[in-house]
């Protein structure tokens, strides 16, 4: 089966501009999940969904971060306007059920100039 | 709240050496405990996992015992290969919880 994907892969972008992150998890897997790593620190919770409902959104940094699922497939991450300190690796991962093992994406990594 | 703290990187080791990556948690519940690996250029892939005290995760000659006593989760290997250099990562999900909480990763270098 096909893993989770994300792209881009990579994006460098200056202050102020919008960049928009999208994660296709495994198909049939309802749970869906954003982590963010920053300069080399510990990867932190953003937000969960479970189909195209947010099951937790304490993560998410500010009201800069826009999470949307819609239809209950793939995800979206807009970051607008981005931040210096927005920069980092963004990883999606999915599950089948709650407790199920979390499959990851390769992670899009932002750098914000 | 729940926390991670692992020993900071990176680790250079020689092949064939012992490797020990430390992990000390800190819990509200019951936590189930993880490791992660990330090789170069792919995604996150759970390398073992505990989910009680005593408990003794294994894959691919990787162990680590669940120490409720010392509340840790140390990674260990007796001999470690070229093909092992990644970054690791200790994790908890803790009771009724859903989101994984992750430490700040060490970098594992092994060389020839």
């Amino acid at each position: 089966e096909a893993g989770v994907t994300q792209f881009p892969s990579h994006s460098v972008i200056e202050k102020g501009q919008t960049v928009t992150l999208r994660c296709d998890p495994i198909s049939g897997h309802d749970n869906l999940y954003w982590y963010r790593r920053v300069m080399g620190k510990e990867i932190k919770f953003l937000l969960h969904f479970v189909k195209e409902s947010k099951q937790d959104e304490s993560g998410m940094p500010n009201n800069r971060f826009l999470a949307e699922r819609t239809g209950g497939t793939y995800s979206t991450l807009k970051v607008q306007p981005a931040e210096l300190e927005d920069s980092g690796v963004y990883f999606c991962a999915s599950s089948q059920v709650g407790n199920s093992p979390l499959h990851f994406g390769n992670g899009t990594r932002l750098t914000v100039t | 709240g729940d926390s991670v703290t692992q020993m900071e990187g990176p680790v250079t080791l020689s092949e064939e050496a012992f490797l020990t990556i430390n992990c000390t948690y800190t819990a509200t519940g019951y936590p189930s405990l993880f490791w992660y690996v990330q090789y170069p250029g792919e995604g996150l892939q759970l390398l073992l996992k505990a989910t009680k005290a005593d408990d003794k995760g294994s894959n691919k000659g990787f162990e680590a015992t669940y120490r409720k006593e010392t509340t840790s989760f140390h990674l260990e290997k007796g001999s470690v290969q070229v093909s092992d250099s990644a970054v690791y990562f200790c994790a908890l999900l803790d009771t009724g919880r859903r989101a994984l909480t992750f430490g700040s990763g060490t970098r594992l270098q092994v060389q020839p």
